[in-house]
């Protein structure tokens, strides 16, 4: 199973301002995802980030707010710009594992609680 | 696109009762199904999952769930619940294609000593 870490694990952040967080796996994997959960709320994806191509948005969340990075195969960030207090949730890293045509679990890291004031 | 109905958000049990956490999705095409836990500020936890076989899926801390194609629902059971169970429980359905998750609404479980 893949261990995932993700930096900052919470900040406190000031309207208009941008924060990035990072996410690191101890393995290499081609998909990686990030997630965000609002207060008393589910999971909603961001987007879905492959090494080596533009990162897929899903609907609602646009490149401009959530620019993501890709570097390698171990390796995303995810940055939240121009912070509104809407913004306030923890964001989740997920890596998916396995083998393409066992559709394995998605492991998750423990988030980044983000609180804009 | 999928979607899951976790139909109770909130279940409070005694301490050494059982539990059962619904979870029903929408497709009926092929599904694989999971079961996470969120304890109080940290990450989420696979609990268990069923990609194909036996319908009865069990998982760890003494968590099973049972697929039932025709009723599409996906339920969490515990025959004995401990107050280390209290947290949040997700499912979460992916089709056979794409690779998108799609979870449920949670079910905060409370165990009462």
């Amino acid at each position: 199973s893949a261990v995932i870490s993700q930096k900052p694990s919470r900040d406190i952040c000031q309207r208009g301002t941008s924060l990035t967080i990072q996410c690191q796996v101890d393995s290499q994997v081609t998909m990686m995802f990030w997630y965000r959960q609002q207060p008393g709320q589910s999971l909603t994806l961001i987007a879905t980030a492959n090494q080596g191509s533009e990162a897929t948005y899903e609907s609602g969340f646009v490149i401009d707010k959530f620019p993501i990075s890709r570097p390698n195969l171990t390796f995303s960030t995810l940055t939240v710009s121009n912070m509104s207090p809407e913004d306030s949730s923890i964001y989740l890293c997920s890596v998916e594992d396995g083998a393409w045509a066992t559709y394995n679990e998605q492991f998750f890291g423990p988030g980044t609680r983000l609180t804009v004031l | 696109a999928q979607s899951v109905t976790q139909l109770d958000s909130q279940v409070p049990v005694f301490e050494e009762a059982p539990v059962e956490l619904r979870c029903n999705y929408s497709s009926s095409v092929s599904v694989y199904l999971f079961w996470y836990v969120q304890y109080p500020n940290q990450g989420l936890q696979l609990l268990l999952k069923y990609l194909s076989g036996s319908t009865l899926v069990k998982g760890i801390n003494g968590f099973e769930a049972e697929f039932n194609k025709s009723q599409t629902s996906f339920h969490l059971r515990k025959p004995s619940v401990h107050i280390s169970d209290t947290a949040e429980y997700f499912c979460a359905v992916k089709g056979d294609t794409g690779n998108q998750f799609y979870f449920g609404t949670g079910t905060s479980l409370t165990v009462i000593p």
